[in-house]
């Protein structure tokens, strides 16, 4: 079946450090490839998404290029700011657009 | 568009008591979906209507569990009994389904504690 492997564990680091969260995907056929963000008390936002392979997703200073090759959709910010502080999860979409996620990984940006 | 709309955000409740969860997808919106999130399991895909109908439940736990939605805008969750391991976020999301490129919008949320 459909599944999503993210990087194990939190992921803490300083205000304007680079940001990279690892996914890679297990699907058949040829699946949609999201990007969601959950902050605090909150439901989850879509922060960017990529159709088909070679896509590149961006939104808010993130990228996530689809490769079809490595069957990953790397999450990455050049310059964090504290207000990143979430939990962001990785996801596909099938073909009823049900989303399978990840399991998502806490960002603590300190100042 | 005030988006998915959940309700409660957050019920306490006893063990065997029936718990009901709302939700008002999105005017327009052709799918819903309910998800459990927990800290062991993460988010958790429980049932998915297209059209008001229920496409795949497979991911409801038990019987205990029922899901309906008897019109385009509203749905409901319930529980009965409830169990303390029922407790957990339970999100609603809701999406208009062409191709495969859409986006699902999620609620809130409701934050249940059975106790």
């Amino acid at each position: 079946g459909n599944s999503v492997t993210q990087m194990e564990g939190p992921v803490t680091l300083s205000e304007e450090a680079f940001l990279t969260i690892n996914c890679t995907y297990t699907a058949t056929g040829y699946p949609s490839l999201f990007w969601y963000v959950q902050y605090p008390g909150e439901g989850l936002q879509l922060l960017l998404k990529a159709t088909k392979a070679d896509d590149k997703g961006s939104n808010k200073g993130f990228e996530a290029t689809y490769r079809k090759e490595t069957t990953s959709f790397h999450l990455e910010k050049g310059s964090v700011q504290v207000s990143d502080s979430a939990v962001y999860f990785c996801a596909l979409s099938d073909g009823n657009n049900r989303l399978a996620f990840g399991k998502g990984n806490q960002v603590v940006v300190i100042p | 568009d005030a988006g998915v709309i959940q309700s409660p955000r957050h019920e306490v409740t006893e063990m065997g008591q029936e718990v009901t969860l709302r939700c008002k997808p999105i005017s327009g919106h052709n799918s819903l979906f309910w998800y459990r999130q927990t800290m062991m399991r993460g988010l958790e895909l429980l049932i998915y209507f297209n059209n008001n109908v229920p496409i795949d439940d497979s991911g409801m736990p038990e019987d205990r569990f029922s899901a309906k939605m008897p019109n385009a805008s509203f749905s409901t969750l319930k529980i009965q009994p409830s169990e303390p391991r029922d407790s957990a976020v339970y999100f609603c999301a809701s999406s208009l389904r062409r191709g495969v490129n859409t986006e699902a919008f999620f609620g809130q949320g409701t934050r249940l504690t059975v106790v």
